[in-house]
């Protein structure tokens, strides 16, 4: 599976968007982008995937670049129990990989 | 979403014994069920690929003689850690792949393992 680079950290105030960016420049034609977070001392919980088109769920919102060489998940709104860390992954048919992720860390 | 359970969710033990960790998954059936450990401050690392009546798959520097896993079920997979040790201590995290769903995978809460 390609690998992913992403922010060790982020900061966003609560109640504004969360934009959180991956690269994946070696991302191949049957990956997919999955997003997944994990709050503190709990499993990864599912959040978007998406293949080449934008998707939007109840959660977030994932924009593909045209190249898909790299993403953005965005929390369009978020509130303090957002606080997780993020991690974007690229899979094919394969299990899923996990990197280090991107810490964020909504406040008051 | 499908539903992943985990028992115990903390477990504490001593040196030498050996500990069961169970993972179910509630509302689908689980062809493939996967482990992952995870240290403090460290991201996820899978120990091992499981599926439905066959024998686990275990990744590179994971003893499958230490960490006996069984998938009796399309519901049910356990994790047996034998003769712990304190380096054994770790958040243990199980997920679940959909029969129907074959790349989703679904997690489970986790278990903190804790050897004394």
């Amino acid at each position: 599976d390609a690998k992913t680079t992403q922010p060790t950290s982020m900061d966003c105030a609560e109640g504004r968007a969360a934009n959180l960016p991956c690269n994946h420049s070696t991302i191949s034609g049957n990956e997919y982008v999955y997003w997944y977070r994990q709050i503190h001392s709990q499993g990864p919980q599912y959040i978007i995937h998406g293949l080449k088109n934008n998707e939007t769920n109840e959660m977030a919102s994932l924009i593909i670049t045209e190249d898909r060489k790299s993403s953005t998940l965005i929390l369009p709104h978020a509130t303090l129990r957002d606080t997780a860390v993020y991690y974007c992954i690229v899979r094919g048919y394969s299990t899923l990989t996990f990197g280090k992720g991107t810490m964020l860390l909504v406040s008051p | 979403g499908a539903v992943v359970s985990q028992h115990p969710s903390r477990v504490i033990c001593k040196s030498g014994t050996s500990v069961k960790i169970e993972c179910r998954s509630l509302d689908f059936q689980a062809t493939t069920m996967f482990w992952y450990r995870q240290f403090p401050k460290q991201s996820l690392m899978l120990m091992a690929t499981s599926n439905e009546g066959s024998k686990a798959t275990y990744e590179q520097g994971v003893e499958k003689d230490k960490f006996l896993i069984n998938h009796a079920s399309l519901t049910l997979s356990t994790l047996t850690v034998t003769s712990a040790h304190p380096e054994d201590s770790s958040f243990y995290i199980c997920s679940a792949g959909a029969v129907a769903e074959t790349y989703e995978q679904y997690f489970g809460p986790g278990t903190r393992l804790t050897v004394t």
